[in-house]
């Protein structure tokens, strides 16, 4: 268990369709990242949060937005789904420490959200 | 941009032998680190070793060691005295100590590994 939470497990959903994935993060940590895992594209890199606030965009679709709160829980929003955002939505934590080692910076990964647009 | 290469997309080992995972990358930088995830049929992704491209020394854990090439950028996983719990697919992954606050991780496309009994 890296302690980090993930709702729902499974989402299955129609096209056109819009949901939210939860995450939260190991306690103590700042950072949120959320990661896409699909057959074509493989693991890639949406976006990022530190303590709030956005620090990085990846490969995330203008259909697809995310939050952090105060409580540092963060959200996934996807809208307008097609059939090809089906893919399991990672998302790790990690503490982003003034010391430069990756003692401090490993990603803790969640257990994944299974998405599948019919 | 950094990319990540895992030219072998299944291999296979007999249980107690030795298997080598491929990985090669590009990049600019100097100073990185590169990990080992493994992902079992349950999904979890479970960090299997790290190393720091600033230390020249291989970094291993237990059973598992890796070759850190860094002029040749190449960063294999060597898995010794193979298990069946060892069989999942392997990802090599790249993250840049020089991103600013953004340590996002860059993956290969994986490794699946069997192991026959």
């Amino acid at each position: 268990d890296s302690g980090v939470t993930q709702t729902p497990k499974h989402l299955i959903t129609a096209t056109g369709q819009r949901v939210t994935l939860r995450c939260s993060p190991r306690s103590g940590d700042l950072s949120v990242y959320w990661y896409q895992q699909s057959l074509d594209q493989g693991l890639q890199f949406l976006i990022h949060y530190y303590n709030g606030e956005e620090r990085a965009k990846g490969n995330i679709l203008e259909r697809f937005s995310a939050q952090q709160f105060p409580d540092l829980h963060s959200e996934l929003n996807l809208s307008s789904l097609e059939l090809g955002d089906s893919a399991l939505y990672f998302c790790a934590s990690s503490v982003e420490g003034l010391a430069a080692t990756a003692r401090y910076n490993e990603q803790f990964f969640g257990p994944g959200t299974r998405l599948t647009v019919l | 941009a950094q990319t990540v290469t895992q030219s072998q997309p299944e291999m296979s080992v007999q249980e107690a032998e030795t298997v080598t995972l491929s990985c090669t990358y590009d990049t600019s930088e100097s100073d990185y680190y590169l990990f080992w995830y493994k992902q079992p049929p349950s999904r979890q992704m479970i960090l299997v070793i790290r190393q720091e491209a600033y230390k020249q020394q291989n970094a291993t854990e237990n059973r598992f060691s890796v070759n850190f090439q860094k002029a040749a950028k190449s960063f294999s996983l060597k898995i010794s005295d193979s298990q069946l719990g060892d069989a999942a697919m392997y990802f090599c992954a790249y993250r840049s100590q020089s991103g600013g606050s953004n340590y996002k991780l860059t993956f290969g496309k994986g490794t699946l590994l069997t192991v026959n009994p």
